[in-house]
């Protein structure tokens, strides 16, 4: 299986808003509305920012927030903070019952 | 709340098997299904395989030769297995939890710290 394809890399000013997107096909996001997002900071593990799609868990900042449409998902990012520089990964469940995740993306706060 | 924690040799020599046990505290090992993910220093995420309570397995295709997942229920933990290893399996591995509700499968969440393993002679 092929890792989801994500942007190497995306910067913004602080207080500026971004998003990220997250490719797939119709055997992973395009058929199920299960991606999701995590953050992850040097040599930390990976924190759930969003599940299924949209879903923020209880204690995740709404600053973020996802979306999906076709085979792609999106999570955004508004009124970006220093602390929101990290690197971001999508993951998706597939219909082999795995699941696959994106190369990453680097968030730069400027 | 669920705590994962891994534990394992750091270092394994090159064509020998890799070795790890994910300890769960806060709840059942039956009550869940388990997975193990790894990250190569300045890469990406790979997921490995999931262990569901039953037993069974599912793997990632590209390592399924390789890899073999187990649960203890004594001991409320389970375990990874990658044989014939090479410097390219050298990586920061995770277990984690893969969380399921009455619809299916939703997310992976929580993770363990990770451990980093090194694939040297």
């Amino acid at each position: 299986q092929s890792a989801l394809t994500q942007p190497a890399s995306v910067s913004g000013s602080s207080g500026q808003s971004i998003t990220i997107s997250c490719t797939g096909t119709s055997s992973d996001i395009g058929n199920y509305n299960l991606v999701s997002w995590y953050q992850q900071h040097p040599d930390k593990a990976p924190k759930l920012l969003i599940y299924e799609s949209s879903q923020r868990p209880s204690g995740v900042s709404n600053h973020f927030s996802g979306s999906r449409s076709g085979n792609t998902a999106s999570l955004t990012i508004s009124g970006l903070q220093a602390e929101d520089e990290a690197d971001y990964y999508c993951c998706s469940y597939t219909t082999s019952s795995t699941v696959i995740f994106g190369g990453g993306t680097k968030l730069t706060v400027l | 709340q669920v705590q994962l924690q891994e534990s394992g040799p750091g270092l394994v020599k090159p064509s020998e098997t890799l070795s790890l046990t994910c300890s769960v505290s806060g709840g059942s090992i039956s009550s869940y299904h388990w997975s193990w993910i790894r990250q190569p220093a300045g890469k990406g995420l790979e997921w490995i395989g999931r262990v569901y309570n039953s037993g069974t397995t599912k793997y990632n295709p590209s390592l399924k030769s390789r890899v073999t997942m187990s649960v203890d229920t004594s001991k409320n933990q389970f375990s990874l297995k990658l044989n014939s290893v090479t410097a390219a399996d050298t990586a920061v591995y995770y277990c984690a939890r893969d969380f399921y509700d009455v619809s299916g499968w939703r997310t992976v969440e929580p993770w363990g710290q990770g451990t980093l393993v090194t694939v040297s002679s």
